[in-house]
């Protein structure tokens, strides 16, 4: 079955530390890969997103994560993070093998960052 | 911004009940996706609509659960009767995207939450 694996379910960070957050799949064709991210009591936000081109692509509030294609990875990172990261991050993978562009989501990483 | 509204933001229910949801999405997008979301999990899709006609609906439980989008815009899910273990986040997502258009980007509104008693 298709699957997005987000190894951690929880993080804890101190504020300036660096992160990078898993993200795995399981299909080998053409892919389109987003992180989403949902701070405490608001909605699911876009935070970057990876259809072609350059591999490592870059996000708001100084995100960025690298598919790796021979890896089926596309990880998270941030070299230093801030109390307002604070949030809940979802992998999400849309690929035609899915059936119909469907998109599949990981189980979620939640964040905590320490002041 | 233009956002995704859904209505209500929170209902409380008890099972045997019927329960409806609202979602509005973007002016423009054709796409529109509804998703439950168990507390701990990733969202998962219900049901996908391209404009008025169901795309997808393979993971919808269609002995209880219905949605429509009569006039393409607009739309609603309905659940009857309520179960237990249909209390969740409820998502609307939208996109301009078209059928066949792997490169869209879904928009979520702040979802519904479900509590069935």
């Amino acid at each position: 079955a298709q699957s997005v694996s987000q190894h951690n379910h929880h993080v804890i960070l101190s504020e300036a530390a660096s992160l990078e957050l898993g993200c795995n799949y399981s299909y080998g064709g053409t892919v389109n890969l987003f992180w989403y991210v949902q701070y405490p009591g608001q909605h699911l936000q876009l935070l970057l997103k990876y259809f072609s081109g350059d591999p490592l692509v870059k996000g708001i509030k100084g995100f960025e994560a690298e598919f790796i294609k021979s890896k089926f990875s596309f990880n998270l990172r941030k070299p230093s993070v801030q109390w307002s990261d604070t949030a809940e991050y979802f992998c999400a993978v849309t690929s035609e093998a899915f059936g119909g562009f469907k998109t599949i989501f990981g189980a979620g990483t939640r964040l905590f960052v320490k002041a | 911004e233009a956002e995704v509204a859904q209505s209500p933001r929170y209902k409380i229910t008890e099972k045997s009940q019927a329960v409806a949801f609202w979602c509005d999405p973007i002016s423009g997008h054709a796409t529109l996706y509804w998703y439950r979301q168990i507390l701990g999990q990733g969202p998962e899709l219900l049901v996908q609509f391209q404009d008025e006609s169901v795309v997808d609906d393979s993971q919808l439980p269609k002995d209880r659960f219905s949605a429509e989008r009569l006039k393409g815009v607009d739309s609603t899910l309905k659940i009857q009767p309520a179960e237990l273990g249909d209390s969740a986040m409820y998502l609307c997502a939208s996109s301009s995207g078209g059928v066949g258009d792997i490169q869209e980007t879904q928009y979520f509104g702040p979802g519904t939450r479900l509590l069935v008693l």
